[in-house]
């Protein structure tokens, strides 16, 4: 049983450009959120897709954006890089809105990405 | 969203017993609590997560007292292994949200030592 992967593992990329990360999450779950993880901070919490729609958002810009497909995979993608997007950027996924008893969400090994 | 206040780091001996606690004064109602373990290079993975008294499962126990204005992870026996950071969740469930974003604090920087 496949669990959340990310590509690519590593990204450099200069300020002003734009990049798309992608996760494809759990076998039989259809939810995916994005974290940002700066060095020696938790994870925060960008977006979250359900249903192919943007359902929740944190306090990330709009230059930070993203697209879930029909198989649930999901893609970020961040535009007019800067260099405080250097951070490793963390895919989660979980079943999406039901009668729960805890919420747990499964998260991917994350995608580093070098901003200079 | 209540707050979470834990120890930015605890030192340990392999083989010793863990308690890492979370205060979260601001609890409400309807917010259960829930801990992570992180590894370097990793995502974070679900621990254990509860709403008061007493709950354990092979990795770990939480205990919450009544006021539920505190809670404690006791991890058993850690081994080197165990060397991660560990992060105290506060968050509400409900049927419209049941993926309520995590909200993450710096968590507690467990080292184990041999």
């Amino acid at each position: 049983d496949a669990g959340v992967t990310q590509s690519p593992t590593h990204l450099i990329k200069t300020r002003g450009q734009q990049v798309t990360l992608r996760c494809s999450p759990k076998s039989g779950h259809d939810t995916v959120s994005w974290y940002q993880q700066a060095l020696g901070q938790g994870p925060q919490f960008i977006f979250q897709y359900y249903e192919e729609e943007e359902r929740q958002r944190g306090n990330f810009p709009d230059r930070f954006s993203g697209h879930q497909f029909p198989n649930y995979s999901s893609e970020l993608n961040v535009n007019a890089l800067l260099l405080g997007d250097s951070a490793l950027y963390l895919c989660a996924s979980s079943m999406g809105p039901r009668e729960v008893s805890y919420n747990e969400q499964f998260f991917g090994p994350g995608t580093r990405l070098t901003v200079l | 969203l209540a707050k979470t206040t834990q120890p930015i780091s605890m030192d340990s001996y392999e083989g010793q017993e863990v308690n890492i606690t979370c205060s979260h004064n601001n609890i409400a109602t309807n917010d259960y609590i829930t801990w992570y373990q992180q590894f370097p290079s990793q995502g974070p993975r679900f621990i254990i997560q509860g709403y008061k008294t007493k709950v354990t499962n092979e990795v770990a126990s939480l205990f919450i007292p009544a006021d539920r204005k505190s809670s404690t992870l006791s991890l058993p026996r850690v081994s080197l292994s165990d060397t991660a950071v560990y992060y105290c969740l506060v968050g509400a469930l409900s049927w419209n949200s049941g993926n309520t974003p995590l909200v993450f604090g710096k968590g507690t920087r467990l080292s184990v030592i041999a």
